[in-house]
């Protein structure tokens, strides 16, 4: 089963709003990863962050490694029609990736 | 630049039936990741494989198996398919095992 808990589950927002969402764990993981699918596609790697404390931006999207490397967070600013889509966190640990339930995003024009 | 392809796209099979699901990384990875999305669901981690060997599997019963082969390239193969088995299948590669992995389309399994 998922061992990331990432929230919220969807969100429905304007055009032009800022989003966050975040993922938490019992688990420490040494790489966190944020990924944005579309229908019938497989997951687009966003960000990725590979020490605790980072904070990398990728355009209007920024992300962060928590202190503990127990949690993350993605930040979309500036909300536009295409950003609608699945977004999942992924931890990975050893020779493994974890990846959350996705929060499903919704963009009103 | 090829991205990771992965064949065939789509596919039906009969419980008991076996499947093979192929996967060629981008050129230059030599990391190739299989993982299994139930609607609604994220991607569930089966296998890792490095320089042809396995570096991590996750909790998956031994009817999945896969293997890398010298040019990197992939199959993951499942025996006895199940009802539950039926999944969107991703095949992910990455140069490394601890950097980000970029993901194909994926198979379509469905099961009948």
């Amino acid at each position: 089963g998922q061992q990331l808990n990432q929230s919220p589950q969807s969100m429905f927002i304007q055009e032009g709003e800022d989003v966050s969402m975040n993922c938490t764990s019992s688990s420490i993981f040494n790489t966190w990863l944020w990924y944005k699918q579309d229908p019938g596609e497989g997951p687009v790697l966003l960000i990725a962050l590979y020490k605790a404390g980072e904070l990398t931006s990728n355009g209007r999207l920024t992300a962060q490694f928590g202190i503990t490397r127990k949690d993350s967070f993605l930040n979309i600013s500036a909300s536009i029609p295409s950003d609608v889509g699945i977004y999942f966190c992924a931890g990975s640990r050893d020779n493994d990736m974890r990846f959350g339930a996705g929060t499903r995003l919704t963009v009103k024009p | 630049d090829a991205g990771v392809t992965q064949s065939p796209t789509h596919l039906i099979k009969t419980r008991g039936q076996q499947v093979t699901l192929r996967c060629s990384p981008i050129s230059g990875h030599k990391s190739v990741s299989w993982y299994q999305q139930v609607l609604g669901q994220g991607p569930q981690f089966i296998f890792q494989y490095y320089e042809k060997e396995e570096r991590g599997r996750g909790n998956f019963p031994d009817r999945f198996s896969a293997r890398q082969f010298p040019n990197y390239s992939s199959e993951l193969n499942v025996n006895a398919l199940l009802l539950g088995d039926s999944a969107l299948y991703l095949c992910a590669s990455s140069f490394g095992t601890k950097r980000g992995y970029t993901f194909g389309s994926g198979t379509r399994l469905t099961v009948v």
